[in-house]
């Protein structure tokens, strides 16, 4: 069965600093990847995707995103994080099979301090 | 980004009385939503997909008859909680799938559903 980690599940930041979250998953054929983002109060938001070619993904707000294939990782990153990035952050995986479900892993809170 | 809604946002009901919560796709038509379950401070639970015309495919855990899911159209999704128990309250978020090139996910903006 897919599987999809998160290993920070907390993550505390001073503004400008660089922020990269792990992202694993466990399949082993085709898949689709996301990361979403839920604002305090909000509902999901789409960052970024990855489907094929380019593994560096590009989203909105600044963030990016490596699919590294061999490592099964979907790391997001940003270069300087803001107080208004503070939410929290979910990896998703969809597999190419017919069942086509989002996965998710269990979602890293951020906090941005001024 | 496509916008899919909820209604209710919240709804407080009594024991043993049904609940419906409403999906809608707003500005494409979603052949395919989810509904799904989350738990303060935990992730997203998939419970059930729901095809359009078709019966739902639940999750593994999930009773069907508890959770009644009706896929009726292209943009419109809905789930009754059947005499809801207080271990149902819970936040419940559909999403809808784009099939078009997009081929993304939208999600609602959740309902906040509390049984006493």
């Amino acid at each position: 069965a897919q599987s999809v980690s998160q290993h920070n599940h907390h993550v505390i930041l001073s503004e400008a600093a660089s922020l990269e979250l792990g992202c694993n998953y466990s399949y082993g054929g085709t898949v689709n990847l996301f990361w979403y983002v839920q604002y305090p109060g909000q509902h999901l938001q789409l960052l970024l995707k990855y489907f094929s070619g380019d593994p560096l993904v590009k989203g909105i707000k600044g963030f990016e995103a490596e699919f590294i294939k061999s490592k099964f990782s979907f790391n997001l990153r940003k270069p300087s994080v803001q107080w208004s990035d503070t939410a929290e952050y979910f990896c998703a995986v969809r597999s190419g099979g017919a069942t086509n479900k989002l996965i998710f892993g269990t979602g890293t809170l951020l906090a941005v301090q001024p | 980004g496509a916008v899919v809604s909820q209604h209710p946002s919240r709804v407080i009901c009594k024991s043993g009385t049904s609940v419906k919560i409403e999906c809608r796709s707003l500005d494409f038509q979603a052949t395919t939503m989810f509904w799904y379950r989350q738990f303060p401070k935990k992730s997203l639970m998939l419970m059930a997909t729901s095809n359009e015309g078709s019966k739902a495919t639940y999750e593994q855990g999930v009773e069907k008859d508890k959770f009644l899911i009706n896929h009726a159209s292209l943009t419109l999704s809905t789930l009754t909680v059947t005499s809801a128990h207080p271990e149902d309250s819970s936040f419940y978020i559909c999403s809808a799938r784009d099939s078009s090139l997009t081929d993304t996910q939208y999600f609602g903006p959740g309902t906040r559903l509390t049984v006493l």
